[in-house]
């Protein structure tokens, strides 16, 4: 059982190049969610998922983009790479529990991307 | 937004020593997480609070829930070297789908 796992751990971006980073979840989990996390910001939420086949904005979705075209996998795109872009992120999942969500959602190790 | 304020942005204490982290919010809070996080690596999920009041523990760490639920804090007892790292607390709205605001992480360091 290897919980939420992402790929890759490491990567360096142009300016402008695309890449996609992938999430991936053996814990059957309805909910997923993509996260960056800034120094002294936290975590901030980028895009969210309910179900297979539904994606929905986070806090931050500007410049990427998800997709979530099977149940245990959730996909973040950045079409167009920018320094701003550059960040660690994290992907996690939890069970359904309605729209309270109030279940533990479940973190991978984390992709850390550099943009020059 | 609901925005969550952490106090402090960093500590260091000596092994042995008791500390307590705080997390206040504008707005009552939902569900209440705390997570720890080794530097480099995903956040570890260690206990969520619901209720007003509530208080939890596990091994040397206690999470509380103030009865206005706009307030949570974590307390260490006897700290060690292992519980160093980044704590991070997380709160849900009642219709949030899970959804997640975090403070921005209190850097724990304990010298042995």
């Amino acid at each position: 059982n290897a919980g939420v796992t992402q790929t890759p751990k490491f990567r360096v971006l142009k300016t402008g190049q695309s890449m996609t980073l992938l999430c991936a979840q053996d814990m059957n989990h309805e909910y997923m969610y993509w996260y960056r996390q800034d120094p002294g910001m936290g975590l901030r939420l980028i895009h969210y998922s309910v179900g297979e086949g539904t994606t929905a904005k986070g806090e931050v979705p500007d410049g990427y983009n998800v997709s979530r075209l099977k149940k245990q996998n959730f996909l973040l795109g950045l079409e167009s790479a920018a320094p701003s872009q550059t960040s660690v992120y994290f992907c996690a999942s939890s069970r359904d529990t309605g729209t309270s969500g109030t279940d533990t959602q479940y973190f991978g190790p984390g992709t850390r991307l550099t943009v020059l | 937004s609901q925005e969550l304020e952490q106090s402090p942005q960093s500590l260091i204490v000596q092994e042995g020593k008791n500390l307590t982290i705080n997390c206040t919010s504008s707005k009552t809070l939902y569900g209440l997480y705390w997570y720890k996080q080794k530097y480099g690596e995903g956040l570890i999920f260690l206990m969520m609070l619901q209720k007003g009041g509530e208080e939890k523990s596990h091994e040397k760490i206690t999470a509380k829930l103030d009865e206005k639920k706009q307030q949570s804090s974590l307390h260490i007892t006897a700290s060690q070297p292992s519980h160093a790292g980044i704590y991070l607390c997380g709160a849900t709205k009642s219709t949030s789908y899970g959804k997640l605001t975090f403070g921005q992480g209190t850097i724990l360091t304990v010298h042995p």
